[in-house]
């Protein structure tokens, strides 16, 4: 199966929460990240975790880590139409090998 | 803005043909790694350098090639392209850490 899983698509309202999933499999993951990729763009970088936090919190963005059930999570409060992008998770190994993993993203859409 | 450029930023080649796209990072960015994105997945790594030397290579043929420049810029060459080669080329470029700043990326189509 896929090292790291993530649901296709989300849509909700603007000004509500979004949360967008992301489960991956491999248990040496030492960084997991979520980028945002907006059409023809490349990847921008929103935030990253260390595999030995639990929750990272960052202006309106929250990360939620359960290393125990590798389920990883972005919180996007009071949600935007600007932030109608694809959400990339990904995770890397504390192994001087600095590749990055990704999901398959999920695209937000954020509806007025 | 992450200060990592890439050039060109489209590109059309022919099946057989080989192809030079380039990064250029941002000074004192030792690694650049670089992805391949096909139309709706996620980057796929193809190889990183760091200080020059190739330092981890994902599944990708021995066709893909990269070089990495004193002046912290790099090249990814692909030789006797195929059709499945079309896509989003991203490089991606840090200090030796685990963040690492993506230019917009280069789209290659192969007829």
């Amino acid at each position: 199966g896929e090292d790291v899983e993530q649901s296709l698509f989300l849509s909700v309202r603007e000004g509500d929460s979004s949360v967008i999933n992301c489960t991956y499999t491999d248990s040496s993951s030492t960084y997991l990240y979520w980028y945002k990729q907006e059409p023809g763009a490349g990847l921008q970088l929103l935030t990253y975790i260390f595999s030995n936090m639990d929750m990272k919190q960052d202006q309106r963005l929250t990360v939620l880590l359960n290393k125990k059930d590798k389920h990883l999570s972005l919180r996007i409060a009071d949600t935007q139409t600007g932030d109608s992008a694809i959400y990339f998770c990904a995770e890397s190994k504390d192994t001087g090998r600095r590749a990055l993993t990704f999901g398959s993203g999920t695209r937000l859409q954020v509806q007025p | 803005e992450t200060g990592v450029t890439q050039s060109p930023t489209h590109l059309i080649k022919t099946r057989g043909q080989q192809v030079t796209l380039r990064c250029s990072s941002q000074s004192g960015h030792n690694t650049v790694s670089w992805y391949q994105q096909a139309l709706g997945q996620g980057p796929q790594f193809i190889f990183q350098y760091y200080r020059e030397e190739e330092n981890g290579r994902g599944n990708f043929p021995p066709r893909f090639s990269g070089l990495q420049f004193p002046n912290y810029s790099s090249e990814l060459n692909v030789n006797a392209l195929e059709l499945d080669d079309s896509a989003l080329y991203l490089c991606a470029s840090g200090i030796s850490t685990d963040t690492q700043y993506f230019g917009p990326g280069t789209r290659l189509t192969v007829l």
